[in-house]
C-alpha cells in the first residue's frame, strides 16, 4: 500500500536519551517534511528536505537533526531528548511540481519525554 | 508568532447543526488556503481548498468562505454528522519559498458532534 510509514507508533523516553523517528515512503516523493503537533499550536515545521542530499530547518529546529541519504527515507534525530520534545510528529512528503494538493502524512508517532 | 489564526479551539455541535471554524492570516504572498481533517491517530488529510480570487468554495456539506481584505477564511460545516467529529486544521500554502515552509497552519480545532 502507498504511503508514508512511521515507526515507532508511540514512545516514552527518558529525558537525555538519544531517539530517532523514522520515515519511509513508496511514493517516491521528492520533498519530505517533518512536523510536530501540539495542542494549541498546530502543526510547526521541524525540518525539510527538497530531494535526497539536501535539508533545510523549518519553524522549530532546534535540538532535532535529519538525514536524507535517499528519496524513501528521512528519519528525524533527537540528540538529548527534553521534556518539551513531548509532542506528536508527522512525517509528509510530496511530488516535485505538485502545490498545496500534493502533501501525504504519516500517521505520526507519539512521543513522551520523562 | 502564528501567521494563520484559527478560533475556536473546540467546538461541539448537534447533529443537524453547522459548524463554523475561522481562521485569519497575515502573509499576502499566500495563494491557496487548504483545510485539513485529522481523526485520532491518523495524520491530517485534505478536505478542501481555495484560491484567494474567490470567495466561495463548496464541495458536499463543506463550504469555504474567503475574504481577501479582510485576510480571513471559514470552513462552514452543513448537515454535521457525527462522523465529522475530527480535528480540523486551516492552512496557507505558498508557492514561492526560501526556506520551505510552504504549509502553514492553524492552531486547529476539535469538532465534537453529538448525536
Amino acid at each position: 500500500i502507498a504511503g508514508i510509514t512511521q515507526a515507532p507508533t508511540s514512545q516514552i523516553l527518558a529525558a537525555g536519551r538519544r531517539m530517532t523517528l523514522r520515515c519511509t515512503q513508496d511514493m517516491r516523493h521528492n520533498a519530505m517534511y517533518w512536523y510536530r503537533q501540539d495542542l494549541g499550536l498546530g502543526l510547526r515545521l521541524i525540518h525539510y528536505s527538497n530531494t535526497a542530499g539536501t535539508t533545510g530547518k523549518g519553524e522549530v529546529p532546534d535540538g532535532y537533526s535529519v538525514s536524507r541519504a535517499n528519496t524513501d527515507d528521512f528519519p528525524l534525530t533527537l540528540a538529548s531528548a527534553v521534556p518539551s520534545q513531548t509532542s506528536v510528529y508527522f512525517c509528509a512528503s510530496r511530488p516535485q511540481g505538485a502545490g498545496w494538493y500534493g502533501y501525504t502524512f504519516g500517521s505520526g508517532t507519539r512521543l513522551t519525554v520523562v | 508568532q502564528q501567521q494563520v489564526k484559527q478560533s475556536p479551539q473546540s467546538l461541539i455541535v448537534q447533529k443537524g447543526g453547522i459548524s463554523i471554524i475561522n481562521c485569519a492570516y497575515e502573509n499576502t504572498a499566500f495563494d491557496y488556503f487548504p483545510w485539513y481533517q485529522q481523526f485520532p491517530g491518523k495524520g491530517p488529510a485534505l478536505l478542501i481548498a481555495i484560491r484567494p480570487d474567490v470567495s466561495e468554495k463548496k464541495e458536499g456539506r463543506f463550504t469555504i468562505s474567503f475574504n481577501k481584505s479582510a485576510k480571513q477564511f471559514s470552513l462552514h460545516i452543513m448537515d454535521s454528522q457525527p462522523g465529522d467529529s475530527a480535528t480540523y486544521f486551516c492552512a496557507a500554502y505558498s508557492g514561492v519559498s526560501t526556506s520551505g515552509s510552504r504549509l502553514t497552519f492553524g492552531e486547529g480545532t476539535q469538532l465534537t458532534v453529538n448525536p
